[in-house]
């Protein structure tokens, strides 16, 4: 079974500020996806960005990118230039490829921006 | 398209009695997920389906849990007898490629 550890349950940010959220995972795959999931107040769970395991290069969204280290099996998430808007629960998900699709997530950060 | 359509949006409901989640998934999408939300166990997955049939059910709690997908256009999950344990926002995803599963707003359960 893959292990998805997110070490950080909380943190904060001030507006404009950049943070990064920490994720590790454990698995024996070679092929597979990597996600970060937002879950704001509203519950709602929003794709943030996603990355291939074959892909070297580190996968960016406007303000949103992350550090692939597939060999320290290490996906974090650099949030730029931080907005209120970005007040959010961020989970890490892992994906098998030919797994059907099932995500197995971690257990969340809190982020907190404040002005 | 409206998205994932889950309902009810809250559910209370007393120790043993019967609770059925229903869930309409993005017209198109081929799979579905049920997934339960604990502030002790995060997000887990419970049953996912591909094509109406069911995959994988090993993070189906117990036999209490049942999940149904009788069409590409609904699936429901339901639990019976229920217990305090099964409090939880209970969240339904679908999607049709490997790249994004679309979530449903959740329903909130409280078993008293």
């Amino acid at each position: 079974a893959q292990t998805v550890t997110q070490s950080q349950p909380e943190m904060s940010v001030q507006e404009a500020e950049t943070v990064t959220l920490s994720c590790t995972y454990d698995t024996s795959e070679n092929n597979y996806y990597l996600f970060w999931y937002k879950q704001p107040p509203s519950r709602q769970m929003i794709l943030v960005i996603r990355q291939e395991a074959y892909k070297q290069q580190n996968a960016t969204e406007n303000r949103f990118s992350v550090n692939f280290q597939k060999a320290a099996k290490s996906f974090s998430l650099k949030i730029s230039d931080s907005q209120l808007g970005d007040t959010a629960m961020y989970f890490c998900a892992f994906m098998k490829q030919n797994s059907g699709y099932a995500l197995n997530f971690g257990k969340g950060t809190s982020l907190l921006v404040t002005p | 398209d409206a998205g994932v359509i889950q309902s009810p949006r809250h559910e209370v409901t007393e120790m043993g009695q019967e609770v059925t989640l229903r869930c309409k998934p993005i017209s198109g999408h081929n799979s579905l997920f049920w997934y339960r939300q604990t502030m002790m166990r995060g997000l887990e997955l419970l049953i996912y389906f591909n094509n109406n049939v069911p995959i994988d059910d090993s993070g189906m709690p117990e036999d209490r849990f049942s999940a149904k997908m009788p069409n590409a256009s609904f699936s429901t999950l339901k639990i019976q007898p229920s217990e305090p344990r099964d409090s939880a926002v209970y969240f339904c995803a679908s999607s049709w490629t490997i790249y994004e599963q679309f979530f449903g707003p959740g329903t909130r359960l409280t078993v008293l």
